[in-house]
């Protein structure tokens, strides 16, 4: 079966820190990989995906980027945090494309950012 | 764009009423529409996919319909449980992006 798995589960960090969050899928091969967030009182935003290794695309201009390094690890990165980054950050696994899409979620990662 | 709203935003019901909860969509060029449930503090758990030539899906209490040309889905759950209490959230799919409601948080009382 497939599993999903994010690092760290709660994150503190200050203003204009470097920041570097991981998820990983098991159990599937090329795989859909997305990072949605989620700020308090507001939905999911997504913000970027990836069909392949070294595929991204980006859905929101920001403060963050990401990265595939190998086809079942995704990476969100940010070089000098700002406050708005604040928020609970989820990473999402679906079937290649052409697949039927159904998208599953990793448990999300709390950033708080002082 | 597509939007997608989910009303009401929050729901207050006795043990062992019927739960109805409503997914509006802006555009009904969908690819599928999925349900999920959120508890406090973790992430998405998926309920319910329906493509988007289907009508509607079942899994156990849960039904969900889908009707592209009006642009609706409703989540019906049946006899709810103290258990069932959480957010739940509606996202509408393209070939590759889900775009999400803000949710309905459904609490039911023993």
């Amino acid at each position: 079966s497939q599993t999903i798995h994010q690092w760290p589960a709660t994150l503190v960090q200050p203003v204009g820190s470097p920041l570097s969050l991981e998820c990983t899928v098991e159990g599937t091969s090329n795989p859909n990989l997305y990072w949605y967030r989620q700020a308090a009182g507001r939905g999911l935003q997504l913000l970027f995906y990836s069909v392949g290794i070294g595929q991204i695309s980006s859905e929101v201009p920001q403060n963050l980027s990401a990265s595939r390094p190998q086809d079942r690890q995704f990476i969100l990165s940010s070089k000098k945090l700002l406050l708005s980054d604040s928020g609970f950050y989820l990473c999402a696994w679906s079937g290649p494309s052409g697949s039927n899409n159904e998208q599953f979620f990793g448990p999300g990662t709390r950033l708080t950012v002082l | 764009k597509q939007e997608v709203t989910q009303i009401p935003a929050a729901l207050s019901v006795p043990e062992g009423e019927n739960l109805v909860l409503n997914c509006s969509f802006t555009d009904s060029a969908i690819y599928n529409l999925q349900w999920f449930r959120q508890d406090p503090g973790k992430g998405l758990t998926s309920l319910l996919l329906i493509q988007s030539s289907q009508r509607e899906q079942t899994s156990g209490r849960l039904n969900a319909s889908l009707d592209k040309s009006s642009g609706r889905s409703t989540l019906y759950i049946a006899a709810s449980q103290p258990g069932d209490s959480a957010t739940y959230l509606c996202a509408v799919g393209d070939d590759y992006k889900l775009s999400f409601g803000a949710g309905t948080t459904v609490t039911v009382r023993a």
